[in-house]
């Protein structure tokens, strides 16, 4: 079935660097990827997300890539902040609706 | 509009009680997930209806877990005979599109079983 791996599990930065986190994964049929941010203590809220169609997209200081080739995915914030704070999940469709998330990234961003 | 809704938000149960807990979707949303998550951990599938058909359960951790959705609308996920191992956020979310849809989540249902 599918899998998808995530990376980093932690990354921390400055306000207003960059961070990038990265997905791969296995199904080449999949061909919806949703990024989800999750406060502590909050449900899972969609920020950006991509259709096999296209390789790029990008929501003022989100963006994210594909590469369907070589089944990986990214997701992109420049001039981070602090509000920026959170579990970031990135996920896979299968099977026409159903999605395979991965494990997740705690983003620190450091003032 | 009204998001997903579930209830109750928290919920505490001794070990080998049974526990129900719901999941309001979104009007007209035809997908509805069930999902699991630990402590600092992931989301893990439980179980997902679509429409009429026939409910993928594909990951449920056991048979003491089941779920039903009437009337294509509110579902109710129910554990029986809880072990602490159960314990962890139960997050239900829904869908419009039938295929790869965006899935809004509920705030989740936190159970804690002593």
């Amino acid at each position: 079935g599918e899998n998808v791996e995530q990376h980093p599990s932690t990354l921390s930065v400055q306000e207003g660097d960059s961070a990038v986190i990265k997905c791969t994964y296995s199904d080449s049929a999949s061909n919806y990827f949703p990024w989800y941010k999750q406060e502590l203590g909050k449900r899972p809220q969609l920020i950006i997300d991509i259709r096999s169609n296209v390789g790029e997209k990008k929501d003022q200081r989100i963006a994210v890539t594909l590469n369907k080739t070589a089944k990986h995915f990214s997701l992109h914030i420049t001039e981070t902040q602090p509000e920026d704070s959170a579990v970031y999940f990135c996920a896979a469709s299968i099977e026409g609706n159903k999605l395979v998330f991965g494990a997740g990234t705690i983003l620190r961003v450091k003032s | 509009g009204a998001g997903v809704s579930q209830s109750p938000s928290n919920k505490v149960t001794e070990k080998g009680k049974d526990v129900e807990l719901r999941c309001d979707p979104i009007s007209g949303h035809t997908a509805l997930y069930w999902y699991r998550q630990s402590l600092g951990q992931g989301l893990e599938f439980l179980i997902y209806f679509q429409g009429n058909s026939a409910p993928d359960k594909s990951g449920l951790p056991s048979d003491r877990f089941s779920a039903e959705r009437t009337g294509g609308s509110v579902s109710t996920l129910t554990i029986q005979r809880t072990q602490q191992e159960d314990s962890a956020v139960y997050l239900c979310a829904s869908s419009l599109v039938r295929l790869a849809g965006t899935q809004y989540f509920g705030p989740g249902t936190r159970l804690l079983v002593l």
